[in-house]
C-alpha cells in the first residue's frame, strides 16, 4: 500500500528555523513534492526532488534520501506569514500525486 | 508561475440538484488534469485524473456515475456533481499539469470550489 507519515503539528518562533519530516512507504515512486496550503486556499507548490539531495529555493529547502524513504523541509527565517498547512506529497511516474495529511505549522511571535 | 482557475470559486445548492464545476488553464496547455476533494482538516484526497480527449481515469471509491468528469480541451475539465447531497459538501480542487524546464513535470493548482449542500 501507499503512506505518508509527517507530524501533524510542529510551532516554532518567528525568524527560527524549523524541519518537517516526511517518511514514505510506497511502489512506483518517482519524486517527493512539498506544497503549502493556508486556511481557506489552494495547494501552492513550493519544492520538488527527484534525486537525492538537497534543493534550495530561497527560504525554503527540501531534502529527498530515496534510500531511506525520507524527507524534509526546511523553512529558515520564519516569518509569521509561513503559518500554514505543508504537504509532502509522492509523485508517481504516471503523474499522480498522492499526499501525506499535512503539517501544520503555528508560528509565535 | 502558471494559472489555473476554478469556476465557481463557491456553490450552495438543493440536494437531489447537480453542480457543475470548471477547471481552466490559463497561460498552458493541459492534456493531464487532477481532481481533487479535502474534508475540513484532512489532506487532499485524488479522486480522478482527467485526460484530454479520453475518458477520466478514478481512484478506487470514486463513484463514476456521481462524479462525471468531462476534458474536452486542453485548457478545460470540468467535474459535475450529480444528485448531490450533504456529505458531498467539500472543498473541490482542480490541477493542471504542465512541463517544467527541468524536464519534470509538476501540476499547478486552482483556488478551489467550496461546494455546500443544504
Amino acid at each position: 500500500g501507499q503512506s505518508l507519515e509527517q507530524p501533524s503539528e510542529v510551532t516554532a518562533v518567528e525568524g527560527a528555523i524549523v524541519q518537517i519530516n516526511c517518511t514514505y512507504q510506497t511502489s512506483g515512486f518517482y519524486g517527493l513534492s512539498w506544497y503549502q496550503q493556508h486556511d481557506g486556499g489552494a495547494p501552492t507548490f513550493l519544492s520538488y526532488n527527484g534525486l537525492d539531495g538537497l534543493e534550495e529555493t530561497g527560504r525554503f529547502s527540501s531534502f529527498l534520501s530515496r534510500s531511506d524513504s525520507y524527507g524534509y523541509l526546511l523553512l529558515q527565517e520564519l516569518q509569521m506569514k509561513d503559518s500554514a498547512s505543508y504537504f509532502c506529497a509522492v509523485s508517481y511516474r504516471d503523474d499522480k500525486i498522492i499526499f501525506g495529511k499535512g503539517t501544520r505549522l503555528h508560528i509565535l511571535p | 508561475g502558471a494559472v489555473v482557475s476554478q469556476h465557481p470559486s463557491w456553490v450552495i445548492c438543493k440536494s437531489g440538484t447537480s453542480v457543475k464545476i470548471e477547471c481552466r488553464s490559463l497561460d498552458f496547455q493541459a492534456t493531464t488534469m487532477f481532481w481533487y476533494r479535502q474534508f475540513p482538516k484532512q489532506s487532499l484526497m485524488l479522486m480522478a485524473t482527467s485526460n484530454e480527449g479520453s475518458k477520466a481515469t478514478y481512484e478506487q471509491g470514486v463513484e463514476k456515475d456521481k462524479f462525471l468528469i468531462n476534458h474536452a480541451s486542453l485548457t478545460l475539465s470540468t467535474l459535475t456533481v450529480t444528485s448531490a447531497h450533504p456529505e458531498d459538501s467539500s472543498f473541490y480542487i482542480c490541477s493542471a499539469l504542465r512541463p517544467l524546464t527541468q524536464g519534470t513535470d509538476t501540476q499547478y493548482f486552482g483556488p478551489g470550489t467550496r461546494l455546500t449542500v443544504l
